[in-house]
């Protein structure tokens, strides 16, 4: 099975900061990774698939890189409404979560 | 536009099996392009993705939750479903259906997308 291990667990910022959280899989999953973001009380919303495509409707401010063992996920400029829950997902080899980053206000 | 709406009991007592149906809306679920699947979270924690479907019934699950999960699909009435048997107080969680996109590409590799359309979810709770 492949784990995949997010840090921070939890990452306070103010608005406008840029910020960056990490996703790590225990074997190559290639680009074969999506991000979600999710808000309390909601499903989770898909950001990006396949390592860095923005999914329709995404702002620009929200990127993704990686590929093989290690990812990024970068808000540039982060805004009042991106404070939430994001998670990783691997797709490579059935499917598997990261446990999760919280972005709160510092 | 594609919806999703999760459905079932909300308490489900130790050792007894839950049932939960998604029901699809403004689409169709026999598209020869998507997989339909069922992620959990319990309260506080992250999501576990539980199994998939494919219109035609074909199936693959998490092999943490394999012993115990039957996923089925009714394409009359437009609905799949998920039963996992002898639950305990560890299967508590909120429980999403969603749908999976899958594409040729220009090899001819079938390969599928992380899931797009979300359910809003349901909470199920196991006690006595």
């Amino acid at each position: 099975d492949i784990q995949m291990t997010q840090s921070p667990s939890t990452l306070s910022a103010s608005a406008g900061d840029r910020v960056t959280i990490t996703c790590r899989a225990s074997q190559s999953i290639g680009r074969w990774l999506a991000w979600y973001q999710q808000k309390p009380g909601k499903a989770p919303k898909l950001l990006i698939y396949k390592a860095s495509s923005l999914e329709s409707e995404i702002p620009s401010r929200f990127s993704g890189n990686g590929s093989g063992t290690e990812f990024t996920l970068t808000i540039s400029s982060l805004q009042p409404d991106d404070f939430a829950t994001y998670y990783c997902q691997q797709y490579n080899s059935l499917l598997t979560f990261g446990g999760g980053t919280k972005v709160e206000i510092k | 536009q594609l919806q999703l709406q999760e459905s079932g009991p909300g308490l489900v007592k130790p050792s007894e099996t839950l049932s939960l149906t998604c029901t699809v809306s403004g689409g169709s679920i026999d598209s020869h392009n998507y997989y339909w699947g069922w992620i959990r979270q319990p309260p506080g924690k992250g999501l576990e993705w539980i199994g998939s479907i494919y219109y035609s019934g074909r199936t693959y699950y998490n092999p943490s939750l394999k012993s115990r999960v039957t996923i089925s699909v009714d394409t009359s009435k437009k609905q799949f479903s998920l039963r996992l048997s002898s639950v305990t107080a560890a299967d508590t969680a909120v429980y999403y259906c969603a749908r999976r996109t899958y594409y040729y590409d220009s090899s001819g590799h079938w390969l599928g997308e992380p899931f797009d359309i979300w359910g809003q979810g349901t909470m199920v709770t196991v006690s006595s």
